[in-house]
């Protein structure tokens, strides 16, 4: 079986321009969460997804914003790029997304904002 | 708020050694408790989870961890070293509350000696 995908796997943005990433689950899996990762730290809780409504949100401004389509897969959108937004956007996916579900990750988008 | 902390940036072990790699957590609520490995430039891979019954988990790759709930402590813990388990190593916590967030640690590098 696949593993969670994610595209693009690189991206070099400008500030102030958007950026859209996506995320495809593991077949089967009806959640999914966002997480951004700097560089030196533990990845950051963004969204997490079920059922393509919105089941929990991280400390991040409104730039941020994500949705969930019918066949389960995401898109994580961030508006006004700023050079802080530089890291790796790790996408991952479990069963129904309950607390005791251990989640899938994807292999992450790098994103740098110049 | 729940927190977690892994005091260790980096632990050193020789090759065939025990290892430890240490985790306090803080939550409102009764904690779901999971280990993540991270290796470089990939995503995160799920090792083991606490959430409840025995106090000793066992997970892939030969791991297992030990929850003590008066300590507020989740070490991941191994046996016998391998080189290849040389990578950065996550503790990650969940309350049993409402809010759906997962909070990762900082991470700890493990580096195994040959």
């Amino acid at each position: 079986d696949a593993g969670v995908t994610q595209s693009p796997t690189h991206l070099i943005k400008t500030r102030g321009q958007h950026v859209t990433l996506r995320c495809s689950p593991i077949s089967g899996h009806k959640s999914v969460s966002w997480y951004q990762q700097v560089l030196g730290q533990g990845p950051q809780f963004i969204f997490q997804y079920y059922e393509k409504e919105e089941r929990g949100r991280g400390n991040f401004p409104d730039r941020f914003s994500a949705r969930q389509f019918p066949n389960y897969s995401s898109e994580l959108n961030v508006n006004a790029l700023l050079l802080g937004d530089s890291a790796l956007y790790l996408c991952a996916s479990s069963l129904i997304g309950g607390r005791a579900d251990e989640q899938y990750f994807g292999p992450g988008t790098r994103l740098t904002v110049t | 708020a729940q927190s977690v902390a892994q005091p260790e940036d980096q632990v050193n072990v020789a090759e065939g050694n025990p290892l430890t790699v240490k985790c306090t957590y803080s939550v409102s609520g009764n904690p779901y408790l999971f280990w993540y490995v991270q290796y470089p430039n990939r995503g995160l891979q799920f090792l083991l989870k606490y959430i409840t019954g025995d106090n000793l988990v066992k997970g892939s790759y030969g791991f297992e961890a030990e929850f003590n709930k008066s300590q507020t402590s989740f070490h991941l813990k191994k046996p016998s070293a391998l080189v290849s388990d040389s990578a950065l190593y996550f503790c990650a916590v969940r309350d049993s509350g409402g809010y759906q967030k997962v909070t990762f640690g900082t991470g700890t590098k493990l580096q195994v000696i040959p």
